[in-house]
């Protein structure tokens, strides 16, 4: 039972490529949520899913895309990377109160 | 929106001290308070909640406090013991409804042996 799995669980890239870091829930929650953590601000919401299909914006969403064409994946794309974007990112899923976190992924961009 | 705001940013007791985590929330709309727990190279793992109903939760060694009128909750951990290092996360619920939650910078608690 694997739970929420993200890949790569670290990348490195250069400003302005575009990355896609994958999050994949074996749970079928409906929600799924994409964060960045950096230190001195938390967990900071980039987007949110409802279900297959339907996205909605966060804090942060500025320089991000996402897409849920299925309801056990949620990529998070980062179009053209700035070094602004450096950070570890955690994906989530979430049923009835609780959301369950993956491992993350340490993303450097230089 | 919600800020939510927590202190102290580090913390370090002694094994079997106890520890207090304190946050702030500015939206009074917000009914859904949980506390989350990140070891190191792991993500974060809900250790306890409270609803806005509720004025203390408690669970084993830890215990959730809340105070709606002056917004603010705190995390109780009492007994601490060295597998409590971590860092902790509290999180107020953006309005009415938990489908989102805005989290606090997080505490940084050592329990030295």
């Amino acid at each position: 039972d694997a739970g929420i799995t993200q890949s790569p669980r670290y990348k490195i890239t250069e400003t302005g490529r575009q990355v896609t870091l994958m999050c994949h829930q074996t749970w079928s929650h409906s929600y799924m949520f994409w964060y960045r953590q950096d230190l001195g601000h938390g967990l900071r919401l980039i987007y949110y899913s409802a279900a297959a299909d339907i996205t909605d914006k966060g804090e942060v969403p500025d320089g991000y895309v996402v897409s849920r064409s299925k309801t056990e994946n949620f990529p998070l794309t980062l179009e053209s990377a700035t070094r602004s974007q450096t950070s570890v990112y955690f994906c989530a899923s979430r049923t009835g109160r609780e959301q369950y976190f993956g491992p993350g992924t340490r993303l450097t961009v230089t | 929106g919600e800020n939510v705001e927590q202190h102290p940013s580090t913390l370090s007791v002694q094994e079997g001290d106890s520890a207090v985590i304190k946050c702030t929330y500015s939206d009074s709309a917000s009914n859904y308070f949980p506390w989350y727990k990140q070891e190191l190279g792991k993500g974060p793992q809900l250790i306890i909640d409270i609803r806005s109903n509720v004025g203390e939760k408690k669970d084993q060694r830890i215990a959730v406090t809340l105070n709606k009128t002056a917004k603010h909750f705190s995390l109780h951990i009492t007994e601490t013991q060295p597998e409590d290092s971590a860092v902790y996360f509290c999180a107020a619920s953006l309005g009415a409804s938990y489908d989102k939650v805005i989290f606090g910078p997080g505490t940084s608690l050592s329990v030295i042996p």
